[in-house]
């Protein structure tokens, strides 16, 4: 079975550019998490979706959102870039029965986003 | 507001030799998960510990978890070059119903030394 999926794996942008960013969780995995990793403050939740809603979301301003497909494939964007947006985005998914949730998180390789 | 503590942050250890990191967290939580990064790549699930006393091994590892004491640890058993990577705790965060929003620990680098 193929992982979790995450397009594109490296990014270069400039200030005040926006972004997309990818993911395809696991085959009847239905809900996504999204992950900022930077080395000054670590792992950080940005958001969850499960069935096309956001269920949750971290303490990240507007300019970063996200949608969820229905076919769960995930997009985040984040808008009007900046240098500190600068990290490794990890999409994590998620197997679904129901309303019931598994444990485990199952993480992508992650987009290397740079921001100059 | 839950925060996740690990130490130490950084272990360097020799071949052979056993340590343990420990992972404290400030709230109520019946579960804590472990994962391992190795360097530029992502997570791997390690361990899901879902109630109190739950101890769980793989190989030269082996977790438990002390949900009275808020604390879990993961023990390294005659350690070998191949697990050297960061190690990181994750605890749920406090929420109304399921939700995959993970508080992380700040990891520990572990670096083993032939």
């Amino acid at each position: 079975k193929a992982g979790v999926t995450q397009t594109p794996r490296y990014l270069i942008k400039t200030r005040g550019q926006q972004v997309t960013l990818s993911c395809s969780p696991i085959s009847g995995h239905r809900s996504v998490s999204w992950y900022q990793q930077t080395p000054g403050q670590g792992l950080q939740f940005l958001f969850e979706y499960f069935s096309e809603t956001q269920r949750n979301k971290g303490n990240f301003p507007g300019r970063f959102s996200g949608r969820q497909f229905s076919n769960s494939r995930s997009e985040m964007n984040v808008s009007t870039l900046e240098l500190g947006d600068s990290a490794l985005y990890l999409c994590a998914s998620r197997f679904t029965a129901g309303t019931v949730f598994t444990d485990t998180q199952y993480f992508g390789p992650g987009t290397r986003l740079t921001v100059l | 507001e839950l925060k996740v503590e690990q130490n130490p942050l950084f272990l360097s250890m020799q071949e052979g030799k056993n340590y343990t990191i420990y992972c404290n967290y400030s709230t109520t939580s019946d579960r804590l998960y472990w994962y391992r990064q190795d360097p530029g790549k992502s997570l791997e699930s390690l361990f899901v510990l879902l109630s109190n006393g739950a101890v769980k091994q793989e190989g030269r590892l082996m977790a438990s978890l002390d949900t009275k004491a808020r604390l879990s640890t993961l023990h390294i058993t005659a350690a070998v070059h191949d697990l050297s990577a960061t190690y990181f705790c994750a605890v749920p965060a406090p929420y109304g119903g399921a939700t995959n929003k993970l508080i992380f620990g700040t990891g520990t680098l572990l670096a083993v030394q032939p």
